[in-house]
């Protein structure tokens, strides 16, 4: 069973163009995650979104940073007219439908965005 | 507010002693814990994490932690440390009933020889 695929795993972007990051959730999980490590930090969260919604996206920067999640297909997490503040580790985990208080979270291998 | 920190940013030890890894959490409902071992360029591996019951949790490679309510800490701790324990750890809290991980800034273990 394959666990939480993301890719690319580095990504290199000029000031100005814009970023791509894909998510493949586990097999059955239907809850997806985004969380960013700027350098020397913990993981914050981002965004939390379920096939077709965004539950929260209460952690994404207001402008120019987009997260989706369609019927078919990974989880896009979208950066427009990228900057050098958004060198950072991006981290995706899903989950497996709620049930009960306890959800846990499932951490793919994150990919590292380098803005020149 | 909730938040867990790591006291600690970089923790040298010589191989085969003890180290003791240290994290508190602040949070005003109950909480699940998690440490996590991030070696460079890779994701979040998890070492062990405490849900209810027992609170020395034991993990992967020969590590441990307590869970503390009094003191609201959850340390990790391996007896005897090598050379491959070199990594950055992660301490990490969701408060109950969210979907919120919450995490505290690392803390550097180097190993030396």
């Amino acid at each position: 069973n394959a666990g939480v695929m993301q890719n690319p795993r580095h990504l290199v972007r000029r000031r100005g163009q814009e970023a791509r990051l894909r998510c493949s959730p586990m097999k059955g999980h239907s809850h997806v995650y985004w969380y960013r490590q700027l350098p020397e930090e913990g993981l914050k969260f981002m965004v939390y979104l379920q096939k077709e919604n965004i539950i929260d996206e209460s952690g994404m920067p207001k402008e120019r940073f987009s997260a989706e999640f369609p019927k078919e297909g990974p989880s896009i997490l979208r950066i427009q007219q990228v900057v050098r503040g958004d060198s950072a580790a991006y981290f995706c985990a899903s989950s497996p439908k709620t049930s009960g208080s306890y959800n846990e979270q499932f951490f793919g291998p994150g990919t590292r965005l380098t803005v020149l | 507010a909730q938040s867990v920190t790591q006291l600690d940013s970089q923790v040298p030890v010589f191989e085969e002693a003890p180290v003791e890894l240290r994290c508190n959490y602040s949070s005003s409902v109950s909480v699940y814990l998690f440490w996590y071992v991030q070696y460079p360029n890779q994701g979040l591996q998890l070492l062990l994490k405490y849900l209810s019951g027992s609170t020395l949790v034991k993990g992967i490679n020969g590590f441990e932690a307590e869970f503390n309510k009094s003191q609201t800490s959850f340390h990790l701790r391996k007896p005897s440390v090598h050379i491959s324990d070199t990594a950055e750890y992660f301490c990490a809290a969701k408060p109950s009933g969210t979907y919120k991980y919450i995490f505290g800034t690392g803390t550097r273990l180097k190993v030396l020889a």
